[in-house]
């Protein structure tokens, strides 16, 4: 099956600071991403829909300026955790699809941000 | 809008017991998708099935089988003999069709999770 990275896995900062995840697409090209966050126990929930060359479409309640997506790629697509603060805490999660996987996502190992 | 339930919240068995996940979902679209992940402590979905709306044949892998029912809107997964590597997070997702293509092309909806925890 195709695989997706996320980079890095792990990672603690401090309250104020930004931190950026990368998600890639190592064997396919994927037109469209997904950002997705976990609470401890919890399912997951869509973030944002990230789309190559476009603007991503974010889904209530997330604030487009505090979770910075971009997909200058067909292989990379970015969140940037803006002036992070530990309730931001979490594990993300990036899922990739494209044209010739018309039904799949491929996850990626997910990250796991701590904001001291 | 969409919704997957799945009610047990925590599972726990006995090695080689058999064991039933449930799973209801909602949707309006009348062509959709539906999916099993399993979620080990590493927190890596690992895919294990996807089935159309179409195709209500029940599907057996292994130990894993599964039984889709349309009429009563489930998708119950079932683990035969478990075993402790059985451990994990298990989550159902729908998908529905009326998401292709647009910016919402993919976009999964899953229910709340249920730990399966297989003690020896």
């Amino acid at each position: 099956g195709a695989v997706v990275s996320q980079h890095p896995s792990r990672v603690i900062c401090k309250s104020g600071t930004s931190v950026k995840i990368e998600c890639r697409s190592l064997d396919f090209q994927a037109t469209t991403m997904f950002w997705y966050r976990q609470f401890p126990k919890q399912s997951l929930m869509l973030m944002a829909t990230s789309n190559e060359g476009s603007k991503a479409t974010y889904e209530q309640g997330v604030e487009k300026d505090k979770f910075l997506i971009n997909h200058a790629s067909l292989t990379l697509s970015t969140l940037t955790v803006t002036s992070a603060h530990p309730e931001d805490s979490s594990f993300y999660i990036c899922s990739a699809g494209g044209a010739a996987f018309y039904n799949e996502q491929f996850f990626g190992p997910g990250t796991r941000l701590t904001v001291l | 809008a969409q919704k997957v339930t799945q009610a047990q919240t925590e599972i726990s068995v006995v090695e080689k017991e058999d064991v039933t996940l449930d799973c209801v979902y909602e949707t309006r679209d009348t062509t959709y998708y539906l999916f099993w992940y399993k979620q080990p402590p590493s927190g890596e979905l690992v895919f294990l099935i996807r089935r159309n709306s179409f195709d209500e044949q029940n599907e057996i892998s292994g130990r894993y089988s599964w039984n889709f029912q349309k009429s009563t809107s489930s998708f119950n997964f079932t683990i035969t003999a478990s075993q402790v590597v059985d451990s994990a997070v298990y989550f159902c997702a729908l998908r529905g069709a009326s998401n292709a293509g647009g910016t919402s092309y993919g976009k999964l909806t899953f229910g709340q999770g249920t730990i399966l925890t297989v003690h020896p």
